[in-house]
Parts: C-alpha cells; structure tokens; sequence
C-alpha cells in the first residue's frame, strides 16, 4: 500500500519566492494534516483538514502560509513570500477518523531551505 | 498550551544496554502515543497508551502511563544500534478546548555497536 506521498523531497529557494508544497494522504483517510519540524520547536501542528474541511489552522504562523484541499487525496501548503526562518522540515500526516487522537501516518518530509 | 517536556534530550549507549526515557507534563492527556522517526523520513507511530498506570510491551521495549495520566515513560531492554533514532511523545488533552495531539522535542538515541 502506497503511504503519504509529499512531493518535493527537497526545496532550495530564495527568500521572497513562492514555495508549494504538496501531499497525497493515503486512500481512504478522512483527516489530513501538516506539521513542520525545527530542531528548535520541534514537531508543530500547522493545520488540519477533516473531509476536506479546514478544521484547525490556529497553527499557521501568519498570512504568508496558506493551505489547501481541494480534493480528498490532495493538499498542498503555499508560502508566500517566503523567509529564510521558514526554513524546515515540513511533513503531512493522514488518519482515517475524525478525532485528533487516531493514528497519524506520516510522509517523508519535504526540507525546506530558504536563502 | 500543554507542554510536553522529554528527557534526557540526547542518550548514546552501548549495544546490550538497558535504558529508560521520559516524557512529562503538568496536564492530564486521555492518550499519549509514542513515535519513532528515522533521519530523512517521517514519524512512525510505535504505540498509544489510554489508561492511567496501563503498561504496553512492543519486544523490547515497554511503555507505561503514569497513573495521574501527565507523564509516560519508555524502557528499552538490551538496546540494538536499529533501535537509533528519535522518539517522540505526543498527548491529547484531557477537555474540548485542547484536544489536539501535542508534541515533545523528542530524544535523540543513538545505541553503539
């Protein structure tokens, strides 16, 4: 079975352009999420969506972020403009139910770096 | 915003030791969940504990809630150089206002051959 796949892997950019970052849950999941990792603050919750809805985005840094999900097997998260403290490890997670508590399967990440 | 503090942050051992990691809050979690996530990939979750004092074993290692449901600890028997990597706590909170699933930084286990 295919997991999340998050597309790309790794993103180099300048500071001011616009990045996209893209995820697949797995089939058949109700809830998606994204996080972003930093050595600093760790693993955060930026939002999440429950059939396609967005749900919670209080974690969403500022107006520079915005996210997605048109459909149930496609998100994807946009910076823009971006900064070079948006430098991370961004990752999307699926769960089949509804509740926060459910098992989160996650991608590999996408590692952001931006100059 | 509930806090999730692990210790220690960084733990390298020798293959065949035993050792123990925690995770502790001031809040009250209805589950708390383990993950361990290898460089380069994402978090895999190793399992959830629900019930205040509950004790879950997975091989070697042994995960337990604490009985007030705010802290968990994870023993691992005669560590293995695959069992390197980082682990990560994450709690749900106890009323509607925080139920969301909440992260530690994490420990960083590195194990010798």
């Amino acid at each position: 079975d295919a997991g999340v796949i998050q597309s790309p892997r790794h993103e180099v950019t300048e500071m001011g352009q616009e990045v996209t970052l893209r995820c697949k849950p797995i089939s058949g999941h109700n809830s998606l999420f994204w996080y972003r990792q930093t050595m600093m603050r760790g693993l955060e919750l930026l939002i999440y969506f429950n059939n396609n809805v967005p749900i919670d985005d209080s974690g969403m840094p500022e107006d520079r972020f915005s996210a997605k999900m048109p459909n149930a097997s496609f998100s994807t998260l946009k910076i823009q403009p971006s900064e070079p403290r948006d430098s991370a490890v961004y990752f999307c997670a699926s769960s089949r139910g509804k509740g926060v508590q459910e098992k989160l399967f996650f991608g590999s990440g996408t590692q952001l770096s931006v100059l | 915003t509930q806090l999730l503090e692990q210790s220690p942050q960084f733990l390298s051992i020798q293959e065949g030791e035993n050792l123990t990691v925690y995770c502790n809050s001031s809040s009250v979690f209805s589950s708390l969940q383990w993950y361990r996530q290898e460089p380069g990939e994402g978090p895999v979750l190793l399992v959830t504990v629900v019930t205040g004092g509950e004790v879950k074993k997975l091989k070697r290692l042994t995960f337990q809630f604490g009985d007030a449901r705010k802290d968990s600890s994870l023993h691992i028997t005669a560590a293995q150089p695959g069992d390197t990597g980082l682990y990560l706590c994450a709690g749900v909170g106890d009323t509607g206002a925080n139920s969301k699933l909440t992260f530690g930084k994490g420990i960083t286990l590195s194990v010798r051959p």
